[in-house]
């Protein structure tokens, strides 16, 4: 079974550019999260889609963050425009329902701003 | 305001021998924890988990031991293996989190041969 998809893997922008990554879980799982993870920290959840629905997007930075989740597959999330400290990993995680099922994490991809 | 702490950023530990890490929260109303696993350029990957309502919960040789009246979580590993090199995030979740997993900071654990 296919694991947890992202890509671009690495990706290398200059400041005020903007910039996508794009997930797709494992199949038959409802819910899929985007995680920031700064250097030397734990992951920190940016948003919770249950299917299409944004049901927890308390921690994404709404004026230069989006996402999306159309048809309750595969995500996008986008920065527009791209800042000095948006530097980091951003991991797309899915599971089957709610945070106590297993969360199964994407290899993530490393931002670089420039 | 870190919620999830992990003090030793670093542990090493010789093959065979027992691995401790250890975590501590502050939030008293997080009711369920997990353990992850995180090998580089790779997504972590869940490793044991624990209810509130339990104090120990053993997987193979991972057990994790939860101490509520201290707030304090570890994850015994016995016997270490050299695989086991990887960082170790403590996770927890419930209360006024909602069901959000708040993460620790990591422990980087090396297995010597």
């Amino acid at each position: 079974e296919a694991g947890v998809v992202q890509s671009p893997r690495y990706k290398i922008i200059e400041k005020k550019q903007p910039v996508a990554f794009w997930c797709n879980p494992i199949s038959g799982h409802n819910t899929l999260y985007w995680y920031l993870q700064n250097l030397g920290q734990g992951p920190e959840l940016l948003i919770r889609y249950e299917n299409e629905e944004a049901v927890d997007d308390s921690q994404l930075p709404k004026d230069r963050f989006s996402a999306e989740r159309l048809k309750g597959v595969d995500s996008t999330l986008k920065i527009q425009p791209a800042e000095l400290g948006d530097s980091a990993v951003y991991l797309c995680a899915s599971s089957l329902g709610s945070y106590r099922d297993e969360q199964f994490f994407g290899p993530g991809t490393r931002l670089t701003v420039l | 305001d870190q919620q999830v702490k992990q003090n030793s950023p670093s542990l090493s530990v010789q093959e065979g021998r027992i691995s401790i890490l250890n975590c501590d929260y502050t939030n008293s109303m997080f009711d369920y924890f997990l353990w992850y696993k995180k090998y580089p350029a790779e997504g972590p990957t869940f490793l044991i988990s624990i209810s509130s309502i339990k104090d120990k919960n053993e997987d193979g040789r991972f057990t994790v031991f939860l101490n509520k009246s201290a707030k304090h979580l570890s994850l015994h590993i016995v016997p270490s293996q050299p695989g086991d090199s990887a960082v170790y995030f403590c996770a927890a979740s419930g209360g006024g989190s909602g069901d959000k997993l708040t993460f620790g900071t990591g422990t980087r654990l090396a297995v010597r041969p």
